[in-house]
């Protein structure tokens, strides 16, 4: 069955930081993957995704993502973090290879940056 | 704003109880997907329609139900309501049957009492 663990259900940093938000996938196809944010009280928001092509996504707000096969990884990365930065942040995989459009969710990542 | 609406916002109400939950999608956009939020189980894929037609299924209890109508509009509709099923319910849309961009809505916040 495919997954998606996120390392860390909280993870602290100073503003300016490098921000490193791990997700790990788990897929029997090739997955497409995606990084959405959720900011209090407010629905998901698209961060960027990786369908084919290009291992180095980059996406809205300074993030990017690198997918890595033989890793099964897809981990966010944004050199410098804001204060506005602070959200939750959920990795997803959509198992089926482009043949359906369900995600599959990881638990999240709640991101605090400290001024 | 994502452009997906849902209807009502907030919705108390009691065990053994049945409510309707509604979607409006993007303009355009003939795929509907519900989503429900809870702090024990995450973020988790109940159903997708796909131009009224219901194209996934993934953890919808049997007590829950949905439909798509020709306007492209959802509902969800949650029967004999137990008090897990408090949770923050999304729905998201998006263009075409694949995994592509899903732009979610605001959510219905769920307290079943």
């Amino acid at each position: 069955a495919q997954s998606v663990t996120q390392l860390g259900s909280h993870v602290s940093v100073s503003e300016g930081a490098l921000v490193l938000l791990r997700c790990n996938y788990s897929s029997s196809v090739p997955p497409y993957l995606f990084w959405y944010v959720q900011y209090p009280n407010q629905g998901l928001q698209l961060l960027l995704k990786y369908t084919t092509g290009a291992t180095l996504v980059k996406g809205i707000n300074g993030f990017e993502a690198e997918f890595k096969k033989s890793e099964t990884s897809f981990h966010l990365t944004k050199p410098s973090a804001h204060m506005s930065d602070a959200a939750e942040y959920f990795c997803a995989v959509s198992p089926y290879g482009g043949s359906q459009g369900n995600l599959i969710f990881g638990k999240g990542t709640k991101l605090s940056v400290k001024p | 704003d994502s452009g997906v609406t849902q209807t009502p916002k907030h919705l108390i109400t009691a065990t053994g109880q049945r409510v309707t939950l509604r979607c409006s999608p993007r303009s355009g956009d003939l795929s509907v997907y519900w989503y429900q939020q809870s702090l024990d189980q995450g973020l988790q894929f109940l159903i997708q329609y796909y131009n009224g037609e219901e194209r996934a299924k993934g953890n919808i209890l049997e007590r829950f139900s949905a439909q798509q109508f020709p306007d492209l509009h959802s509902e969800l509709n949650l029967s004999s309501l137990e008090l897990g099923d408090s949770a923050l319910y999304f729905c998201a849309s998006s263009v075409n049957r694949g995994p592509e961009t899903q732009y979610f809505g605001p959510g219905t916040r769920l307290l079943v009492l």
